[in-house]
């Protein structure tokens, strides 16, 4: 168990339709990491924040949208879904931002769009 | 921009034998260089890193790697397979540069124990 905890496990949606999926990081964790992973793309980096302020951005569409709250737990917002948002999503977190930290995961959420 | 490459998508080793999963980096300054694994079902556990120092790294359940800057090499060993290692494996290189600290990863090894 990472600490790190990804609520819900599961989620069967519909196209068109919007989710959002939750991350409470490790206590005392202040730096949250979304990911996707998928057959086609593999494990790709979506977003970064860093005590509540967005720090980086990959490869997140604009319907996807993210923040991180001041109890330091972080939600992702998928919106207008399409097929091939189905995907297991992460949530990772390190007690500090830096290249050489350890980032924790969760055990994702496993999203289906039908 | 850094990339990893992982050698082999799937690789399959008896029992007992020598584990050996390759990863090759791509970075224009010194690498954080980690590798995770994943068990069916289950998110990412860290099994060893590198940052600076000593470049023979252990890990936990017996895994090590080497970090060789000349090969731009951080392949994974094991010197003896046990079944519990059956899991897909991920190399990836941590971004060295403040304000974006992603971690991006190779394409993973499913790792295969043959009794």
């Amino acid at each position: 168990d990472s600490g790190v905890t990804q609520t819900p496990k599961h989620l069967i949606t519909a196209t068109g339709q919007r989710v959002t999926l939750r991350c409470s990081p490790r206590s005392g964790d202040l730096s949250v990491y979304w990911y996707q992973q998928s057959l086609d793309q593999g494990l790709q980096f979506l977003i970064q924040y860093y005590n509540g302020e967005e720090r980086a951005k990959g490869n997140i569409l604009e319907r996807f949208s993210a923040q991180q709250f001041p109890d330091l737990h972080s939600e992702l917002n998928l919106s207008s879904l399409e097929l091939g948002d189905s995907a297991l999503y992460f949530c990772a977190s390190s007690v500090a931002p830096g290249g050489r930290e350890t980032q924790y995961f969760g055990p994702g959420t496993r999203l289906l769009v039908l | 921009a850094q990339s990893v490459t992982q050698l082999g998508s799937h690789v399959s080793v008896s029992e007992g034998a020598l584990v050996l999963l390759r990863c090759n980096y791509s970075s224009s300054v010194p690498p954080y260089l980690f590798w995770y694994v994943q068990y069916p079902n289950q998110g990412l556990q860290l099994l060893l890193k590198y940052t600076t120092g000593a470049t023979l790294v252990k890990g936990i359940n017996g895994f090590e790697a080497e970090f060789k800057k000349s090969e731009t090499s951080f392949h994974l060993t094991k010197p003896s397979a046990h079944m519990s290692d059956a899991a897909e494996y991920f190399c990836a290189v941590g971004s060295p540069f403040l304000g974006n600290e992603k971690l991006t990863f190779g394409t993973g090894t499913r790792l295969t124990i043959i009794p």
